[in-house]
């Protein structure tokens, strides 16, 4: 049974600060891993998607890293600002599965 | 552009009484669609997820039931809700594609009371 860990629960940065969130996963058999952002009381907004058969996706200040063989996945946030203050998910589909498997989330703050 | 709708943003029913949740999705079509639930501290746990119309697979037994009365509308029922049925429940949709992004509604809070 697929297992995805979030540590820590909780992070508190200055602004300003890059940083770096972690995700790790137990079978390393995926099509492709997502890290989702939550605001207090919303839904889930997608921020980036990397297939299997690649490493990282960029998009902005957000780099997202994907290693299979160690099962682990990075987010890097350049730059931290206030309004990046928000809980962030990983979630990966795995093979044979139409179903995403999600961490617990990492609850970061971004103190200005 | 595709859109996910999901009703009511709020609410607070009493133990045993009925619920209805209804999301729906536009522009596009057989969808994926998926219930999860988001308790207190914990992470998202899949309720239940339909690949089309009347198809409904249950991930968790419980006090719920899913329903796909028409392509693009699913609800989450339960006759008699529970305490421990109280959490932030959430709607998404993805492509028909294994491995695709999958997209969230803006989610629904209820509190049994």
């Amino acid at each position: 049974k697929q297992e995805v860990t979030q540590i820590p629960a909780a992070l508190s940065v200055p602004e300003g600060e890059n940083l770096v969130l972690n995700c790790s996963f137990t079978d390393s058999a995926i099509y492709n891993l997502q890290w989702f952002r939550q605001d207090p009381g919303k839904g889930l907004t997608s921020l980036l998607l990397i297939q299997s058969s690649q490493r990282e996706q960029t998009s902005g200040r957000l780099n997202a890293s994907l290693d299979k063989s160690s099962g682990r996945s990075t987010l890097y946030i350049a730059a931290s600002q206030p309004g990046d203050s928000a809980t962030y998910l990983c979630a990966l589909y795995a093979f044979g599965n139409e179903k995403l498997t999600f961490g617990t989330g990492t609850r970061l703050t971004i103190i200005p | 552009s595709q859109t996910i709708h999901q009703w009511p943003a709020t609410l607070v029913q009493p133990v045993g009484s009925p619920l209805s949740l209804e999301c729906t999705v536009e522009g596009t079509s057989n969808p994926n669609l998926y219930w999860y639930r988001q308790a207190a501290g914990r992470g998202l746990q899949l309720l239940f997820y339909s690949v089309g119309i009347g198809q409904i697979s249950s991930e968790v037994p419980q006090n719920l039931s899913a329903s796909r009365p028409q392509d693009r509308q699913f609800i989450l029922s339960s006759k008699k809700l529970l305490l421990s049925d109280s959490g932030f429940y959430l709607c998404a949709w993805s492509r028909q594609v294994p491995g695709n992004t999958i997209y969230f509604g803006e989610g629904s809070w209820l509190t049994v009371v």
